[in-house]
């Protein structure tokens, strides 16, 4: 299974954007690129996926890079509440859905 | 309802104990998954169930026993375990568990926290 490498942890001010970075140089043509975030003592939730083109929906935007071996999560304006872990993950077209988390990223927002 | 639930939230239990973890879903999916997730870690995929079967254990070991006894529900059973296995149970569902023609998000419940004695 492909793997993804992401930074240990980050800081952002509130209100700034957040630019999370994932590399996935194993990536296969079919794999699509999602992001998961588990906030403290819960589950992971589903923030936004793709596969080739950019993506906007009303939590984050996706930044794929052309050659798909990296990607970016946006968070346009960080609030308090986007404080978690962030997972990015690789999931197969076919078969099984597996998902396999990668290590993520530690958000911290400054007040 | 787009709601995973999980009992119980927290749970002690000697090695010599048997007891069982609980999920519930009703959005309908036919997919559901158990993770395990020690501290600071991330979530480690075990078992996954498609249409009530098992289609992938991720050779987790015997002393851990899943069952789907219909498609909204689903167990853990828990029987002679080791103090390493004190961990976050995570179960979570999503529509399919493979190709459908939508994106098939996972909807994870808050966890069973385990302590194992």
């Amino acid at each position: 299974d492909a793997k993804t490498t992401q930074p240990n942890s980050m800081e952002s001010n509130e209100e700034e954007p957040v630019h999370l970075p994932c590399n996935h140089s194993t990536i296969s043509g079919t794999d699509y690129i999602h992001w998961y975030r588990q906030l403290p003592s819960q589950g992971p939730e589903y923030v936004i996926h793709g596969l080739t083109s950019n993506v906007n929906n009303r939590m984050a935007s996706l930044a794929i890079a052309e050659d798909r071996k990296s990607s970016t999560l946006i968070l346009h304006r960080a609030t308090l509440r986007d404080a978690a872990v962030y997972y990015c993950i690789l999931r197969k077209a076919s078969g099984t859905y597996k998902y396999i988390f990668g290590t993520g990223t530690r958000l911290k927002v400054l007040a | 309802d787009t709601e995973v639930t999980q009992t119980p939230k927290h749970l002690v239990m000697g090695m010599t104990n048997k007891k069982s973890l609980k999920c519930e879903q009703h959005m309908g999916h036919r997919a559901m998954y158990w993770y395990k997730q020690k501290a600071k870690k991330p979530p480690e995929l075990m078992f996954v169930y498609s249409y009530e079967k098992l289609s992938i254990n991720e050779s987790v070991p015997s002393r851990f026993s899943p069952e789907c006894p219909n498609s909204s529900l689903l167990n853990l059973h828990l029987h002679a375990l080791q103090p390493e296995d004190s961990a976050l149970y995570l179960c979570a569902s999503s529509q399919e568990t493979g190709p459908s023609g939508g994106y098939n998000e996972q909807f994870f419940g808050p966890g069973t926290r385990l302590t194992v004695l």
